[in-house]
């Protein structure tokens, strides 16, 4: 059973036409991340949050944002896609029970929306 | 210096042979580790975690030299289900729970 859930699976749209990718997830997990990855690329972190708190990557464009309205689900929106857009993002949680410490996190992905940009 | 530095491979290896890849990384700190399994236009998926001097499941045994800040995984006895990106992943800092994956190393054993 899928625990970490992203819709749409593909999502194709028009260049500057923007575009609203989601993530559930059943772990009660604290924390969840938006990572965008390109073909033959580690998975590259855009920002997280922390409880309800937001976390921005430095390099992270601003044609990027996230919303986070409970604990459950996690959304990633494009502004205006632009053609360097088009990769996989993926969403991923993870539980940190131990604030400041070394906490032993795994975190665990969904499957990934493929953007494609026209 | 790279945080976490992959072979780049591609590793094609045959059926039933052993394979080794390497992985450094760049924070001293660092306490925790993962090697994460990838297939092609798939998720990562969570292989192992290397939290002592290594782990052991199965086919695949991973270790860890704090000393070199170096982690390595094998895998013997290779299948073809074996085929996929493994991506060696390290935490971003001292107490974080955020990551930093590694390229990762791509692997195809052939029949």
């Amino acid at each position: 059973d899928a625990m970490v859930i992203q819709n749409p699976r593909y999502q194709v749209t028009q260049f500057g036409k923007p575009v609203t990718l989601s993530c559930s997830q059943t772990l009660n997990h604290n924390v969840m991340y938006w990572y965008q990855q390109k073909s033959s690329q580690a998975p590259k972190l855009l920002f997280h949050y922390y409880d309800k708190d937001f976390n921005n990557e430095a390099d992270t464009p601003d044609n990027f944002q996230s919303r986070r309205p409970n604990t459950s689900f996690c959304f990633l929106d494009i502004r205006s896609p632009g053609l360097g857009d088009a990769a996989m993002y993926l969403c991923a949680t993870s539980r940190d029970p131990y604030p400041g410490g070394q906490a032993k996190n795994i975190q665990y992905f969904g499957a990934g929306t493929r953007l494609s940009v026209l | 210096r790279k945080e976490v530095e992959q072979d780049p491979g591609p590793f094609n290896v045959p059926e039933g042979a052993t394979v080794a890849f390497n992985c450094t990384y760049s924070n001293s700190a660092s306490q925790s580790f993962f090697w994460y399994r990838q297939d092609c236009r798939k998720e990562p998926k969570l292989l192992m975690s290397v939290y002592s001097s290594g782990n052991e499941d199965g086919r695949f045994t991973a270790q860890l030299n704090r000393a070199s800040q170096y982690i390595s995984l094998l895998i013997r006895d290779s299948k073809l289900s074996d085929s996929a990106t493994y991506l060696c992943v390290a935490p971003s800092g001292a107490g974080s729970y955020q990551l930093t994956f590694g390229k990762g190393t791509k692997l195809s054993v052939i029949p």
